[in-house]
């Protein structure tokens, strides 16, 4: 088993730059893909970027997923930052027989 | 555009059994992998079960369900579900259904709306 580990909070001001970080304890990060996932309150979760770094049709390129092997971590970066971007991130990853989530980063956008 | 609908969420004492289902259209159901993810009041999401698309023949669960959760599919019907027995207090959560993408990856490309679930006496 491995876990995924993420900061509990992140703060920034509108129309910077935020970088979200999920830390892979046990195993390399690279051994599979890794997902981002948006949560805003009382809302079901929305897919960001899937295989480290592919967004869906219709994400904002201001949204962006990359992978470091040297920190056994990926990050998801949002640019531009809009205070509708204050919510809950989600980094989620697998191996042959589970599905791992991190716990979860909350954005504040102020 | 792709429709996940889930009910059967209520109130249960511990102990009791509760089904969930879910409702998906707009896609060929047969063709994808579907899992439930859930997540308790406040706090993240926990994967709790997957299953292969067409026979269902691939199934998995998480260790904190497994033995007391059985997730299964009818693709006739287009609707997953979860039997869920000898329930905890720790099973409370809002339940959400998604649908795993069609990529090299394993991940959930859509996502219901969820149906809470509480265990309490």
């Amino acid at each position: 088993n491995f876990m995924l580990t993420q900061p509990h909070s992140v703060s920034e001001s509108p129309g910077k730059t935020v970088t979200v970080s999920c830390t892979r304890r046990s195993g390399s990060i690279a051994s599979s893909f890794v997902q981002w996932y948006q949560q805003r309150p009382g809302s079901a979760p929305i897919t960001l970027i899937y295989e480290d770094n592919r967004r869906p049709s219709g994400v904002p390129d201001r949204f962006s997923g990359s992978v470091d092997s040297s920190s056994n971590s990926a990050s998801l970066t949002i640019s531009g930052l809009k205070t509708e971007d204050e919510a809950d991130y989600y980094c989620q990853s697998y191996d042959s027989s589970r599905v791992i989530f991190g716990g979860g980063t909350k954005l504040t956008v102020l | 555009q792709v429709q996940l609908v889930e009910s059967g969420g209520t109130l249960v004492r511990p102990g009791e059994s509760l089904r969930l289902s879910c409702a998906a259209s707009e896609f060929t159901f047969s063709d994808y992998y579907m899992s439930w993810i859930r997540q308790a009041p406040g706090k993240g999401l926990e994967w709790v079960s997957y299953i292969s698309s067409n026979s269902g023949s691939s199934i998995y669960y998480a260790d904190s369900v497994k033995g007391r959760f059985t997730i299964s599919r009818d693709n006739a019907e287009t609707s997953l579900y979860l039997q869920m027995n000898s329930l905890r207090a720790e099973d409370t959560a809002v339940y959400y259904c998604a649908r795993v993408g069609w990529s090299s990856s394993f991940y959930f490309d859509f996502w219901g709306q969820g149906t809470l679930v509480t265990v309490s006496s």
